[in-house]
């Protein structure tokens, strides 16, 4: 296991498509973070799944956004009707335990044209 | 007042200076501090923790941690050009479901010009 595993890379929509990222974290972590990140600014927080339970959402996340870890393993995270402002860097990282830092993986690049 | 906050940048060093990097935080029960490093185009790279008061070195960097003053900072000492990045602040706020949760800066660029 070399690390979190994001897919695709890249990604170029155009507004009004839903798009899907999925996320592999590493395998003995149960948690599972998603973040946003836009140029110029720190990660963005979006969901937290510990297992296959999510956690907690971001009030960032409108009704367009949902995430899934159905098997509490790989992560899935859906925009429906993209909108030019959903244009980021979409982040998923994962932990083994609580109070430590996070893996991120690569990151998936969105651009909503 | 924003969470985390960064001194703004950028900040440009020469080779072999000292950088010295700060942040500052708002939820005094935060337990947990967080320096990662982010190369342009990639995502961000852990570097250094820190959770309880004083320094802690490894290599090149320290992290200092001054919980009374909800402050913490990481000093890059001998810099090297290859250490030119987005250095980013994350603090792991306490309690309820927003533990393991962290809470980033906005960053602060760093340029080591040789």
């Amino acid at each position: 296991d070399t690390g979190v595993s994001q897919d695709p890379r890249h990604k170029i929509t155009k507004r009004g498509q839903n798009v899907t990222f999925r996320c592999d974290p590493i395998s003995e972590h149960n948690r599972l973070y998603w973040y946003r990140q836009t140029l110029g600014q720190g990660p963005e927080f979006l969901t937290y799944f510990q297992n296959e339970a999510q956690l907690e959402k971001s009030r960032l996340l409108s009704d367009r956004f949902s995430a899934e870890r159905p098997k509490g393993s790989f992560s899935t995270l859906e925009i429906q009707r993209t909108e030019q402002g959903d244009s980021a860097m979409y982040l998923c990282a994962s932990s083994f335990e609580q109070g430590v830092g996070y893996t991120f993986g690569s990151g998936t690049r969105l651009t909503v044209v | 007042q924003k969470e985390v906050e960064q001194n703004s940048g950028p900040l440009s060093v020469p080779e072999g200076a000292i950088a010295s990097l700060n942040c500052t935080y708002s939820d005094r029960g935060s337990q947990s501090f967080f320096w990662y490093r982010q190369y342009s185009g990639k995502s961000p790279e852990l570097i250094m923790s820190i959770y309880s008061n004083g320094d802690k070195e490894d290599g090149r960097f320290t992290a200092q941690l001054n919980k009374a003053s909800q402050y913490v900072s990481l000093l890059i000492r001998d810099s090297q050009p290859s250490d030119s990045a987005t250095y980013l602040c994350a603090v792991l706020r306490a309690g309820g479901t927003s533990y393991g949760k962290l809470t980033f800066g906005q960053g602060t660029i760093l340029t080591v010009h040789p």
